[in-house]
């Protein structure tokens, strides 16, 4: 158990339809980052957050929203939905260590499978 | 943008064999990390490598950083049925990227019939 929690485990809707993804970090951890996962994909990053803020995007389409909350609970939001966003959505917090430089380790939560019908 | 190669793509094992596995990028890495990933699972963390030459160990796992900062690999010794799934590669560069991995496509270790 990383310590990393995200909900729901499943996660099946329609085209065109909006969904929210939670995460919660593990205690104390600062930066949530958000990946997807589908099978010819790979692991894409999409965003990080730290402590509340916006630190770096990837490859995230404009339809796809993130937020860090006051408690580092993040949430992501998918909308408009397309069959191609059916993948697993990974978090992943990390708490950086000392001296600026990022060599913070990412550790990943069980994922939130998406299925659109 | 920098790519990583992650080979072999899939691998079969027999048990007691040692296993190898590797990752090149385009550019230079400040950071390689090796994760474990089980189906329907998030990718555990097996390995953490920060410093070009490292050669790290976690039990029966060895990993090392390449001296050029653009390779990694990955040994698995006396595999054993557990260490079937699929492992990835992933780097941290430098610069504007800084704190964002790159995950290679992942090497699926699979059980010999």
């Amino acid at each position: 158990d990383s310590g990393v929690t995200q909900t729901p485990k499943h996660l099946i809707t329609a085209t065109g339809q909006r969904v929210t993804l939670r995460c919660s970090p593990r205690s104390g951890d600062l930066s949530v980052y958000w990946y997807q996962q589908s099978l010819d994909q790979g692991l894409q990053f999409l965003i990080h957050y730290y402590n509340g803020e916006e630190r770096a995007k990837g490859n995230i389409l404009e339809r796809f929203s993130a937020q860090q909350f006051p408690d580092l609970h993040s949430e992501l939001n998918l909308s408009s939905l397309e069959l191609g966003d059916s993948a697993l959505y990974f978090c992943a917090s990390s708490h950086p260590t000392t001296g600026g430089l990022l060599t913070d380790t990412q550790y990943f939560g069980p994922g939130t499978r998406l299925t659109v019908l | 943008g920098q790519q990583l190669n992650q080979s072999p793509q899939s691998m079969f094992i027999q048990e007691g064999e040692d296993v190898s596995m590797n990752c090149t990028s385009s550019s230079i890495f400040n950071t390689w990390l090796w994760y474990k990933q089980d189906p329907g699972e998030g990718p555990v963390l097996l390995i953490a490598l920060y410093k070009a030459g490292e050669l790290t160990s976690n039990g029966r796992l060895t990993a090392q950083f390449g001296i050029t900062r653009k390779d990694s690999f990955l040994n698995i010794s006396a595999s054993i049925p557990s260490d079937v799934g699929i492992y990835f590669c992933a780097g941290r560069g430098y610069g504007g990227s800084q704190g964002n991995l790159i995950f290679g496509k992942g090497t699926k270790l699979s059980v010999k019939p």
